[in-house]
């Protein structure tokens, strides 16, 4: 079955630099999507991503996120000058379509340690 | 707002017991429901959902789980519990015209031999 792939597994990354985490969703997917989870706390939506934009963000993803997809196989999260507070497991995740039913595919996470 | 909620942070179970895992949630417009399973050090596997008609929802590895609109719940089951469905379970809504998943905190399902 496909999966939606994840690297690094685990960054390490010192405070005030830039990190980029690196997803490759299932081939034929269309909407792409970024969620974190800090230690102990929910799983929360950062943003979605459609069409080569961005269709849908939260509060969270501000000035400091961005996202993008450089090529027909990858989507990355930047993250620029890191914050102790941003460490976390981050995940990607893929659906065939935005809105509906369809399940949301989520890969293995990328654990991100500020140091 | 939407939102949901897992009221326990963890359920114990013996096997071959049935289990459920309760979830409830809150949104203004038609839900869709969705539970995931995560394992250790795994990412967030889909497991079932629910969009309309019938309230009983059929997914992977048995489990089922139960619409109920009038108290807004959408509880996880199984008739007969593993060791091996010991993990962390998450129930997520998702309101139509929205591309995100909203979780609940999730709840650690041990099952006991």
């Amino acid at each position: 079955e496909p999966e939606v792939t994840q690297t690094p597994s685990h960054q390490v990354t010192q405070m005030g630099q830039e990190v980029i985490l690196r997803c490759v969703p299932i081939s034929n997917h269309l909407y792409f999507y970024w969620y974190r989870q800090i230690l102990g706390q929910k799983v929360e939506f950062l943003v979605s991503f459609y069409n080569n934009e961005i269709s849908e963000k939260s509060e969270i993803f501000d000035d400091q996120f961005s996202v993008e997809r450089p090529d027909g196989s990858n989507f990355t999260l930047k993250i620029r000058s890191t914050k102790l507070e941003d460490s976390a497991m981050y995940f990607c995740a893929s659906s065939v379509s935005g809105q509906g039913p369809r399940p949301q595919h989520f890969g293995d996470g990328t654990r991100l340690s500020i140091l | 707002a939407q939102s949901v909620a897992q009221p326990e942070d963890q359920v114990n179970v013996a096997e071959g017991n049935p289990l459920t895992v309760k979830c409830t949630y809150s949104v203004s417009g038609n839900p869709y429901l969705f539970w995931y399973v995560q394992y250790p050090n795994r990412g967030l596997q889909f497991l079932l959902k629910y969009i309309t008609g019938d309230n009983l929802v059929k997914g992977s590895y048995g489990f089922e789980a139960e619409f109920n609109k009038s108290q807004t719940s959408f509880h996880l089951k199984k008739p007969s519990a593993l060791v091996s469905d010991s993990a962390l379970y998450f129930c997520a809504v998702r309101e139509g015209g929205y591309n995100k998943l909203i979780f609940g905190a999730g709840t650690r399902l041990a099952v006991h031999p």
